[in-house]
């Protein structure tokens, strides 16, 4: 499968804490990008991160990517209660074909 | 303000009676694709268009028609849909690269709709 693999499924936490999210992929990249969906509705993108990138930053997220391992991971610091969501990744391969993972479901607790 | 319109939200509807869900985007995006979105299985493409009267099949694209006969529209088409088809479904867009010539890649987000909840009874 081309897909990325996020783990763990669920994740719960308490406000302030730390969250981790990762993905495992199988194959080469062209990127890596991380999407948020609240309950129901659209997808949102949260970062995009090139093969050729290790880490990226914006605001609270930080985003790492080890092309050697096939593995990326979501950091969320200092989450909040509205950060309760399903996070997803999706890799974009050669071809143009961007394919999601199953998504963690993040829960924070207040 | 810059969105992807897609209608209607919710639909129920018959086994056999065809039904068009639109989309549209005010970006002048260059690719538009649709998912369907189910439990378990996570977001699966149904198809895909890098522009205009350019359309491909995604991964689970039986029962499902499209076309892009304008840049900003990308309506998907079910000639006879079955309970199998009940599911979420998204249309997205994105810019795409431009670039005549140059193999095809994102390197840029795509922007979702807010979803069609489909059930085919």
């Amino acid at each position: 499968s081309q897909q990325g693999e996020e783990d763990p499924q669920a994740l719960s936490i308490q406000e302030g804490e730390n969250a981790t999210m990762n993905c495992s992929y199988k194959t080469s990249i062209n990127n890596l990008q991380w999407y948020r969906q609240n309950s129901g509705r659209g997808l949102v993108h949260l970062i995009l991160i090139r093969s050729n990138e290790r880490e990226k930053h914006s605001g609270r997220l930080r985003v790492t990517l080890d092309t050697s391992k096939k593995s990326s991971s979501l950091l969320i610091t200092a989450s909040r209660a509205a950060d309760t969501a399903s996070y997803f990744c999706a890799i974009e391969t050669s071809g143009s074909r961007l394919t999601f993972g199953e998504g963690t479901q993040l829960t924070v607790n207040p | 303000e810059a969105q992807v319109t897609q209608n209607p939200r919710y639909l129920i509807t018959v086994t056999g009676k065809k039904l068009t869900v639109t989309c549209s985007q005010n970006m002048n995006h260059e690719y538009m694709s649709w998912y369907r979105q189910d439990p378990g299985l996570g977001l699966r493409q149904i198809y895909y268009s890098m522009n205009v009267e350019v359309t491909d099949k995604g991964d689970v694209p039986e029962g499902y028609k499209v076309s892009r006969k304008e840049k900003r529209n990308f309506p998907l088409i079910l000639e006879s849909p079955s309970p199998n088809q009940t599911s979420l479904y998204f249309c997205a867009s994105s810019p795409g690269t431009g670039l005549l010539g140059a193999p095809y890649s994102y390197n840029s987000p795509l922007h979702f709709g807010n979803g069609t909840r489909l059930t085919v009874t």
